[in-house]
């Protein structure tokens, strides 16, 4: 089975700074990935997704994420965050292609300071 | 066009009761999945519905039971209400032809008393 791990519960970083979120996935054949968004009060909004191809894949808001097969991992990425990424952001992982059932992390709670 | 419609947004039981969720997918979807959030916890999938069945479920109790109508909508049912049903319940819409194209709604909270 598969399984999704988020080792950072809670990030705070300046406006402007840059950012990394960890996600590291158990998935025995090619995993698909995906970073979602979640403001409180709020559902999940899609950032990026990798199926196949081309390891660093971009998604909205500015967002990027590498999927790394050799360390099982899919960190995301931003260059500059502003006061508005403030949010929960959850790591999962489908298995196989088509309508599966996805397995989410416990999600990275990101605080921005001014 | 509308999104993933979830109603009610917020409601509080008593432990033993029976609850019914509703979900809107979004138009064009076919798809229909159930979620449950724990507070402080990442969604964990309960069932998925695709022409009117229950094609995918998790690791949840028969208490959890749903239902999928002609039109696509769906509805979660959860009998015998404990404290610990207490969640964010996401619905989240797809087509079936589309890999993963998911829609999430903003969920229902319910709260078990």
């Amino acid at each position: 089975a598969q399984s999704v791990t988020q080792p950072d519960i809670h990030i705070t970083v300046s406006e402007g700074a840059s950012l990394e979120l960890r996600c590291n996935y158990s998935y025995g054949a090619t995993p698909y990935l995906f970073w979602y968004v979640q403001s409180p009060g709020q559902g999940l909004q899609l950032l990026l997704k990798y199926f196949s191809g081309d390891t660093l894949v971009q998604g909205i808001k500015g967002f990027e994420a590498e999927f790394k097969r050799s360390q099982s991992s899919f960190n995301l990425r931003k260059p500059s965050v502003h006061w508005s990424d403030a949010a929960e952001y959850f790591c999962a992982v489908g298995a196989g292609f088509g309508n599966e059932k996805l397995t989410f992390g416990t999600g990275t709670r990101l605080t921005i300071i001014p | 066009d509308a999104g993933v419609t979830q109603s009610p947004t917020h409601l509080i039981k008593t432990r033993g009761q029976q609850v019914t969720l509703r979900c809107s997918p979004k138009s064009g979807h076919d798809t229909v999945s159930w979620y449950q959030q724990a507070l402080g916890q990442g969604p964990q999938f309960i069932f998925q519905y695709y022409e009117e069945e229950e094609r995918q479920r998790g690791n949840f109790p028969d208490r959890f039971s749903g239902h999928q109508f002609p039109n696509y909508s769906s509805e979660l049912n959860v009998n015998a209400l404990l404290l610990g049903d207490s969640a964010l319940y996401l619905c989240a819409s797809s087509f079936d032809r589309e890999g993963y194209g998911y829609t999430f709604g903003s969920g229902t909270r319910l709260t078990v008393v």
